[in-house]
């Protein structure tokens, strides 16, 4: 079946360090892959995605590169800020399979601090 | 426009109650979605309509019961509730492909349960 694995947090870093987030898939076909953000208190948002191989997703200083010959997604980010604390969610989808579910990952909470 | 809303924010229910949560979305997508999420995890799909039908029902309790009345709202009727039922309730939309619901999924702020 499908699933995504990323990185058991906590990940605590100081402000300005540099980030990534681990993520690695197993699916059949071709899925898209994504990036969600959820804030303390809020719901998720978009963050990123990607929807072939090589494709590289980027948003708010933050970037991902789909990796058919790996399976994986991993979310980088140069320097994070104290705004970035956040549960950081991998997710896959497959496409043209009918009504198979977006699939996520446990999530990883990011603490950055000053 | 990537927006989803959903109301009330938070809500606070007896066991014996009923009420509803509501969610809309006026990107003209015809997927929307239920998910609850516990602290902690990742959420868990409870319900998919697409083009205002239920096509996907986790096997959720009765007590919960998902309502389409048009493609841009989706309610979600809650009765007799356990505290387990405790969770952040978020309501996602999506376009529709040729192929299937394997579109991008946008997410409400989501709303807050709690059942005493």
């Amino acid at each position: 079946g499908n699933s995504v694995t990323q990185m058991e947090g906590p990940v605590t870093l100081s402000e300005e360090a540099f980030l990534t987030i681990n993520c690695t898939y197993t699916a059949t076909g071709y899925p898209s892959l994504f990036w969600y953000v959820q804030y303390p208190g809020e719901g998720l948002q978009l963050l990123l995605k990607a929807t072939k191989a090589d494709d590289k997703g980027s948003n708010k200083g933050f970037e991902a590169t789909y990796r058919k010959e790996t399976t994986s997604f991993h979310l980088e980010k140069g320097s994070v800020q104290v705004s970035d604390s956040a549960v950081y969610f991998c997710a896959l989808i497959r496409r043209n399979s009918g009504n198979t579910p977006l699939v996520f990952g446990k999530g990883t909470r990011l603490s950055v601090i000053a | 426009d990537t927006e989803v809303t959903q109301t009330p924010k938070h809500l606070v229910m007896g066991m014996t109650n009923k009420k509803s949560l509501k969610c809309e979305q006026h990107m003209g997508h015809r997927a929307m979605y239920w998910y609850k999420q516990k602290a902690k995890k990742p959420p868990e799909l409870m319900f998919v309509y697409s083009y205002e039908k239920l096509s996907i029902n986790e096997s959720v309790p009765s007590r919960f019961s998902p309502e389409c009345p048009n493609s841009s709202l989706l309610n979600l009727h809650l009765h007799a509730l356990q505290p387990e039922d405790s969770a952040l309730y978020l309501c996602a939309s999506s376009q529709v492909e040729a192929g299937g619901l394997g579109d991008t999924q946008y997410f409400g702020p989501g709303t807050r349960l709690t059942v005493l």
